[in-house]
């Protein structure tokens, strides 16, 4: 059955380094959001893309955040440098785009950690 | 800005008993979605239900069922005959209807962990 992929499952990495994360939306789904979810906040949206042009990022740091889809089966999240705050789960959700309140269908999630 | 609260962190219930997750939110829209989605051991994110805010009926799935009380801003989840399998952190959340900015986010409670005991 269909389904978000996201690679890679675990992340460790040091300080300062760079850390792509990769999603495949489901086949067919022309909407994607990247979520993080942490202990003290929760789930909160970083971007989120309609025919793979982002429509909000606002939830995304900016200075070492950036979010694209180099096609429509590959969304990239990338941390330059990542720190230890940036120590999460984050998710990729995807949906069809048709109408208004539609599920959202999520990913495996990426565990994040920067030592 | 929406917010949802889940007063409930943890919560226990024997297997094949019926059990009742609360949810509450704070909105000024009008119109709007509501769900509520299962985050077992394994991460992933499952959608249990889905509500339409201009819908009286309360959306059930199989033994999954939601108390919609609009004007009181609640959304509870019940679980019939729960089975070990439901044991996850539970998540409620809103999405406001419209075009402007944030129509499409989803904004989720801080969840509440649900034991299933033998």
């Amino acid at each position: 059955d269909a389904r978000v992929t996201q690679t890679p499952r675990d992340k460790v990495t040091e300080m300062g380094q760079e850390v792509t994360m990769r999603c495949q939306p489901i086949l067919g789904h022309n909407t994607v959001f990247w979520y993080r979810q942490t202990m003290m906040q929760g789930l909160e949206l970083l971007a989120y893309f309609r025919n793979r042009a982002p429509l909000d990022d606002s939830g995304m740091p900016k200075d070492r955040f950036s979010a694209e889809m180099p096609d429509a089966t590959l969304a990239t999240l990338k941390i330059q440098p990542s720190e230890p705050r940036d120590s999460a789960v984050y998710f990729c959700a995807s949906g069809l785009g048709m109408s208004r309140g539609e599920t959202q269908y999520f990913g495996p999630g990426t565990r994040l950690l920067v030592l | 800005a929406q917010t949802v609260t889940q007063s409930q962190p943890e919560m226990s219930v024997q297997e094949a008993e019926t059990v009742t997750l609360s949810c509450t939110y704070d909105t000024s829209e009008s119109n709007y979605y509501l769900f509520w989605y299962k985050q077992p051991p394994s991460r992933q994110m499952i959608l249990v239900i889905r509500q339409e805010a201009y819908k009286q009926q309360n959306a059930t799935e199989n033994r999954f069922s939601v108390n919609f009380q609009k004007a009181a801003k609640s959304f509870s989840l019940k679980i019939s005959d729960s089975q070990l399998g439901d044991t996850a952190m539970y998540f409620c959340a809103f999405m406001k209807q419209g075009s402007g900015a944030g129509s499409y986010q989803l904004t989720f409670g801080k969840g509440t962990k649900l034991s299933v005991i033998p």
